[in-house]
């Protein structure tokens, strides 16, 4: 079945550790997204990928980074810069210039101890 | 600022009665607009969609209403049941965007038995 993978489903980090969360699709789409949960804050996007080795900033980049080295896999790297990361993280996948087929994965939720 | 407004923040229900949640947008530009499902620990899915060229769009029992000129759309779910018991998001994009998802807050339903 194709989809997205997204490991590990529960994270804990301390405290000016860098964490780096994983994004695996075999859908085949060019386009994945990273979004940020919070409790009443809808989703918030963090950065997204049009095509490998390409990626932009979205809303609330500061405190992450990202690479896309493969069409398959959008790691997000969660910064000691980043100062709440507590929050349920999401990646999505899409075919570029369509928001048809928008698929998300299960999701990780990182909590800082 | 928040592009997608997203109303009520919470919605408790009887089995069999209708849901209704309600989003405005403010960007003209956008021209697609995708109703999200959410079940706890879970990544949104995508319910229902509808684009601004219709005013009425139906999936077995839910409904979007489009209201173009109001800049409104709304999410109808007839004969609720418990187990639509999730969290709804709306969301627009647009091409001029890339077709990046703007979400609104989300709407916690809560269906009683």
């Amino acid at each position: 079945d194709g989809g997205i993978t997204q490991s590990p489903k529960y994270l804990f980090r301390k405290e000016g550790q860098n964490v780096t969360l994983s994004c695996e699709q075999n859908l085949n789409h060019d386009a994945m997204y990273w979004y940020r949960q919070d409790p009443g804050q809808g989703l918030r996007l963090i950065y997204y990928s049009q095509i490998v080795n390409d990626f932009q900033k979205g809303d609330i980049a500061e405190g992450y980074s990202v690479s896309r080295e493969k069409k398959e896999s959008f790691p997000l790297t969660v910064t000691s810069a980043q100062k709440n990361p507590t929050a349920f993280y999401l990646c999505a996948s899409s075919i570029p210039g369509t928001a048809h087929g928008y698929t998300f994965g299960s999701g990780t939720r990182l909590t800082v101890v | 600022q928040q592009q997608v407004k997203q109303s009520p923040q919470s919605l408790i229900v009887q089995k069999g009665g209708i849901s209704i949640i309600n989003c405005a947008y403010e960007n003209t530009a956008f021209d697609y607009f995708p109703w999200y499902q959410q079940f706890p620990g879970k990544g949104p899915a995508l319910l229902i969609a509808i684009r601004p060229d219709v005013s009425e769009k139906k999936e077995g029992r839910f409904t979007i209403s489009f209201n173009k000129s109001a800049k409104q759309f709304s999410l109808h779910i007839m004969d609720s049941q418990p187990g639509d018991s999730a969290t709804y998001f709306c969301a627009a994009t647009s091409g001029g965007s890339n077709y990046k998802l703007t979400f609104g807050k989300g709407t916690l339903l809560t269906v009683n038995p």
